[in-house]
């Protein structure tokens, strides 16, 4: 069975541009969430997919949003990109959710100069 | 705020020796996950607990879950060179549909 992919692998970008980056999870998930990695804040939860539907969001600015397709796939949108941006985005899915185990994608690095 | 705190945040240690990471968390949950992270790599998951009491092994690695301590433990036995990376563990609050995750520890094995 394939794993989860993201698209790109690797971003940069300039400050003020926007970038959406790509999420498909295992054949069968209907959850997908994104999370932003840096070395400073570490692992944070930006928001959760299941149906089409948003059912949770993490403490981000309103730059920062998302969307599902009725195949699962994913993709999350940055507007007005700021150098603390910067990170390694993951996604990940599950059956139905967290109360299931997450199978994380290698994530999308993005560089904001 | 579910705050989930592991300790140690670095870890060295020779090979062929114990220890243990530690993960608490604040609020009662009795999902817990340990995940892996090599070096510019994705998460690998590890165990998944999911009760009081649950005790999960592979190879030199075990993982345990007490939820009435909101504790949960990784035990390294006879460390070797290849579990260098950096451990994370997650908890899960039912009805929230996300993972609040540790800060993570990073363990170095010397050889």
């Amino acid at each position: 069975k394939a794993g989860v992919t993201q698209t790109p692998r690797y971003l940069i970008k300039t400050r003020g541009q926007q970038v959406t980056l790509s999420c498909s999870p295992i054949s069968g998930h209907r959850s997908v969430s994104w999370y932003q990695q840096t070395p400073g804040q570490g692992l944070q939860f930006l928001f959760e997919y299941f149906s089409e539907t948003q059912r949770n969001k993490g403490n981000f600015p309103g730059r920062f949003s998302g969307r599902q397709f009725s195949n699962s796939r994913s993709e999350m949108n940055v507007s007005t990109l700021e150098l603390g941006d910067s990170a390694l985005y993951l996604c990940a899915s599950s059956f139905q959710g967290t109360v299931y185990e997450q199978y994380f994608g290698p994530g999308t690095r993005l560089t904001v100069t | 705020e579910l705050k989930v705190e592991q300790n140690p945040l670095f870890l060295s240690m020779q090979e062929g020796k114990n220890y243990t990471i530690y993960c608490n968390y604040s609020t009662t949950s009795d999902r817990l996950y340990w995940y892996r992270q090599d070096p510019g790599k994705s998460l690998e998951s590890l165990f998944v607990l999911l009760s009081n009491g649950a005790v999960k092994q592979e190879g030199r690695l075990m993982a345990s879950l007490d939820t009435k301590a909101r504790l949960s433990t990784l035990h390294i036995t006879a460390a070797v060179h290849d579990l260098s990376a950096t451990y994370f563990c997650a908890v899960d609050t039912s009805g929230t549909y996300k993972y609040i995750f540790g800060t993570g520890t990073r363990l170095k094995v010397l050889a």
